[in-house]
């Protein structure tokens, strides 16, 4: 099974600061996914990633196979971007294993 | 991409009894999956939902607890049965996107057994 690890575990920032979240895994993978999570439960999909870098609007998502290790990047951040980030991997069988989740506390 | 729907988008159900949660699928896909995340935790696969044949349950969790339906390739029902209040968690099902490998993930089911 794939150790999924990310960090930090909690992450609070003031409106319009740089924000970078961290996720390392254990067992090669097929694709690398950035999920958000708000209060009510729903995930969307935000990255899926396979190699080198996506961008949509502020957030920039990389993931370097080789050292097993991929972040999430938010410039510009608001606190409309205060939500849970979870790391997911897809080891080739569409079975993700998850990280813990980082939360982002973005206050105006 | 896919958009998909839960229902119940929550219950407060009472111990001992079960509850079906729907997933559906505005376009045909392959595979479908059911998640659960329990209080302060990250997301576990229950078991992959199989179109025409039985679910594949991951290991800790099984058909009795868990039965899965899967009666065509935009439909799928988790029953979460003989509840408790370890069974309080939010389901998710999620489907695979035209064997690109992308998934897309339901709004959640939020469940609180009393």
């Amino acid at each position: 099974k794939n150790e999924v690890e990310q960090s930090p575990q909690n992450l609070t920032a003031q409106e319009g600061e740089f924000i970078t979240i961290n996720c390392s895994y254990s067992v090669g993978i097929s694709a690398l996914h950035w999920l958000q999570q708000h209060p009510g439960g729903g995930i969307v999909s935000l990255f899926m990633l396979s190699s080198g870098k996506k961008k949509h609007g502020r957030l920039i998502a990389t993931i370097n196979i080789q050292e097993k290790h991929s972040s999430l990047h938010i410039t510009a951040s608001h606190p409309r971007d205060s939500a849970v980030y979870i790391c997911a991997v897809d080891p080739n069988d569409y079975k993700l294993s998850f990280g813990a989740g980082t939360t982002v506390t973005v206050r105006a | 991409s896919a958009v998909i729907s839960q229902k119940p988008s929550r219950d407060i159900c009472q111990r001992g009894t079960s509850l079906t949660i729907q997933c559906q699928v505005d376009s045909q896909v392959t595979m479908m999956f059911w998640y659960r995340q329990q209080p302060g935790q990250s997301l576990t696969l229950i078991a992959t939902a199989n179109q025409g044949s039985e679910a594949t349950y991951e290991s800790g969790f099984v058909i009795d607890k868990f039965p899965i339906s899967r009666p065509n390739l935009t439909f799928s029902t988790l029953t979460v049965s003989n509840m408790s209040p370890e069974d309080s968690s939010i389901y998710l099902c999620s489907v695979d996107w035209g064997g690109t490998i992308e998934q897309f993930f339901g709004p959640g089911t939020r469940l609180t057994v009393l």
